[in-house]
């Protein structure tokens, strides 16, 4: 079955700290992939996506995150973080086809920054 | 920059109500979706709608029901509120084909049922 994992439920670092949030998924084809950002009070934001091509794909915010078929692996990181960033972070993956197409999300992973 | 909103970022209701939440969007996407976010539960798609006056059932459409009238605008309908139907209901809408994956949110409704 179509799933995905974000082992880490709830993450703190420092700011100015790197960081990277863990996303697996399980899809038996060509995934697309993309990471959301839910920022306290508001609704999702897309943060980057992965159809093909270039394995390390960058987004706004300056994020960035590497495709890792091996390892069914999506994961996101950011080489300094801000306090700003602090949110709430969805993996998904994009299944099915025509109009039955619709996002498989992952459980969020919650980010705190602290100063 | 694409616009959803959604008609009440708070909302409460009783037992019972017939409850609508409404959400409009601007940049003529073809298909727009409601999802419940709850705590522990993440994202689950209630329904979702290709085009005008079509629906389609997503993961827990149980208690709910939708229109769309217009193409701008998607409608989530809770015939007889129940308690467990407390939640964040967030709207979507995204273009056609594999942009579908690529959705703009509103900012939420907060649904209590009391």
């Amino acid at each position: 079955a179509q799933s995905v994992t974000q082992p880490d439920i709830h993450i703190t670092v420092s700011e100015g700290a790197s960081l990277e949030l863990r996303c697996n998924y399980s899809y038996g084809a060509t995934p697309y992939l993309f990471w959301y950002v839910q920022s306290p009070g508001q609704g999702l934001q897309l943060l980057l996506k992965y159809f093909s091509g270039d394995t390390l794909v960058q987004g706004i915010k300056g994020f960035e995150a590497e495709f890792k078929r091996s390892q069914s692996s999506f994961n996101l990181r950011k080489p300094s973080v801000h306090w700003s960033d602090a949110a709430e972070y969805f993996c998904a993956v994009g299944a099915g086809a025509g109009n039955n197409r619709k996002l498989i999300w992952g459980l969020g992973t919650s980010l705190a920054v602290n100063p | 920059d694409v616009k959803v909103t959604q008609s009440s970022r708070y909302l409460v209701k009783r037992t019972g109500e017939k409850v609508f939440l409404e959400c409009v969007q601007d940049m003529d996407h073809e298909n727009m979706f409601w999802y419940r976010q709850d705590p522990g539960l993440g994202l689950r798609l209630i329904y979702f709608s290709y085009d005008v006056k079509m629906k389609e059932k997503g993961d827990i459409p149980e208690g709910y029901s939708v229109s769309r009238e217009k193409k701008e605008r998607f409608s989530l309908i809770l015939e007889s509120a129940s308690t467990n139907q407390t939640s964040m209901y967030l709207c979507a809408s995204s273009l056609g084909g594999s942009r579908r994956y690529e959705q703009y949110f509103g900012p939420g409704t907060r649904l209590t049922v009391t």
